[in-house]
């Protein structure tokens, strides 16, 4: 059952232009949300989080939206460089710290120059 | 800046081996997790310990085993390694309210 879900296996966007990645969630329990970048031969590194009691967070190029009624969130970037090329995965979080994250399938993110 | 240490970034391994996965972090954090991630799956808990001897099982824990008796370390036991283990191995560690900091992760290979 996942209760986390990337649709996207892969995005390809044009340098400059804006990326959006989608993750929907089916746990209504999930209180917190976070995204993370994975290059190649590397772990995942913190990119960015939302409260649920928030319907967007923003940190230089990069935003994430929380639609708690449809139960989704995106990560926007803007504007899209080459080193943003990346697996970008969505994750869920529920509850005070020692609690586990519930991760996507991920997203492969291109930026093309 | 925390760090997140794996001790292996590839291994191979035959069928039927113990195969040891070992990972320390330098921050004092509480909590430490073991991932495995697979194309198409994301990633996946396979234990997590919130505290020294203290254990839970993840989502996968079945054919692994875990130990914690220091802070700092966390280990990851394969007791008898098949192919379907086969796979890229994450450890990570959580302090009070901060967001997981993984390692750079351990390739591991089953023939």
């Amino acid at each position: 059952d996942q209760q986390v879900k990337q649709n996207s296996p892969s995005l390809s966007v044009q340098e400059g232009r804006i990326s959006i990645l989608n993750c929907d969630y089916t746990n209504s329990m999930f209180d917190y949300f976070l995204w993370y970048k994975k290059y190649p031969a590397e772990g995942p590194t913190f990119l960015i989080s939302i409260s649920s009691i928030k319907d967007k967070n923003e940190d230089g190029r990069f935003t994430v939206f929380l639609n708690k009624s449809a139960k989704h969130l995106s990560l926007h970037i803007v504007p899209s460089q080459p080193g943003d090329s990346a697996v970008y995965f969505c994750a869920a979080d529920w509850g005070t710290s020692g609690s586990r994250l519930t991760f996507g399938e991920g997203t492969q993110l291109t930026v093309n120059p | 800046d925390v760090k997140v240490t794996q001790s292996s970034r590839y291994l191979v391994k035959r069928t039927g081996e113990k195969v040891f996965l070992e990972c320390v972090q330098d921050m004092d954090h509480e909590n430490m997790f073991w991932y495995r991630q697979d194309p198409g799956l994301g990633l996946r808990l396979i234990y997590f310990s919130y505290d020294v001897k203290m254990k839970e099982k993840g989502d996968i824990p079945e054919g692994y085993s875990v130990s914690r008796e220091k802070k700092e370390r966390f280990s990851l036991i394969l007791e008898s390694a098949s192919t379907n283990q086969t796979s890229m191995y994450l450890c990570a560690s959580r302090g009070q309210n901060s967001p997981l900091h993984f390692g750079n992760g351990t390739r591991l290979t089953v023939t």
